[in-house]
């Protein structure tokens, strides 16, 4: 079974300008949800989507979107980009139904880095 | 609300010794727990969980990790550290019931020695 596929894995923006990070989830999860990590703040939630909904929001600006597609893919979007949104964006699956003990299984990531 | 303390923010021992890495959390109600560890430039990778049962729990690459309800705490082990153990480690809990998003610690840096 294929993993979490996120791409790009490396991405180079300058100030102001905005991005959109692609997550492809483990096939049959519906379940994704999309995290930040930095340094500084650790692993920090954005948001969750599940069967082509929002399900569960972090406490990002408005400048962090998302969106899921009917084959459970999902895509990410930030606009008008900062220095301090330099960071791993991490896509996570997750069956996303039934009981909440199952694990998330997580990509490797998109390396965003912003000039 | 749930929350999750990882008190060392680096770990470090000696190849072959035993390793411990601590969490404690706190949550409503009864709690299901994961270890995940992340390499280099990688996405984390899931451990092992607990759910219920024994509280005792084993899994990949040789780790293991204690439930202590009393203590709400669930430190990850191993019997005799690799170098290649080497890595980022995350503790994370949810509540049985609650939401599918868990939280997460901060993460604990293990460094193992030749």
């Amino acid at each position: 079974k294929a993993g979490v596929t996120q791409t790009p894995r490396y991405l180079i923006k300058t100030r102001g300008q905005q991005v959109t990070l692609s997550c492809s989830p483990i096939s049959g999860h519906r379940s994704v949800s999309w995290y930040q990590q930095t340094p500084g703040q650790g692993l920090q939630f954005l948001f969750e989507y599940f069967s082509e909904t929002q399900r569960n929001k972090g406490n990002f600006p408005g400048r962090f979107s998302g969106r899921q597609f009917s084959n459970s893919r999902s895509e990410m979007n930030v606009s008008t980009l900062e220095l301090g949104d330099s960071a791993l964006y991490l896509c996570a699956s997750s069956p996303g139904q039934g009981t909440s003990n199952q694990p998330q299984h997580f990509g490797d990531g998109t390396r965003l880095s912003i000039l | 609300a749930q929350s999750v303390a990882q008190p060392e923010d680096q770990v470090n021992v000696a190849e072959g010794n035993p390793l411990t890495v601590k969490c404690t959390y706190s949550v409503s109600g009864n709690p299901y727990l994961f270890w995940y560890v992340q390499y280099p430039n990688r996405g984390l990778q899931f451990l092992l969980k607990y759910i219920t049962g024994d509280n005792l729990v084993k899994g990949s690459y040789g780790f293991e990790a204690e439930f202590n309800k009393s203590q709400t705490s669930f430190h990850l082990k191993k019997p005799s550290a690799l170098v290649s153990d080497s890595a980022l480690y995350f503790c994370a809990v949810r509540a049985s019931g609650g939401s599918y998003i868990p939280t997460f610690g901060r993460g604990t840096s293990l460094i193992v020695h030749p």
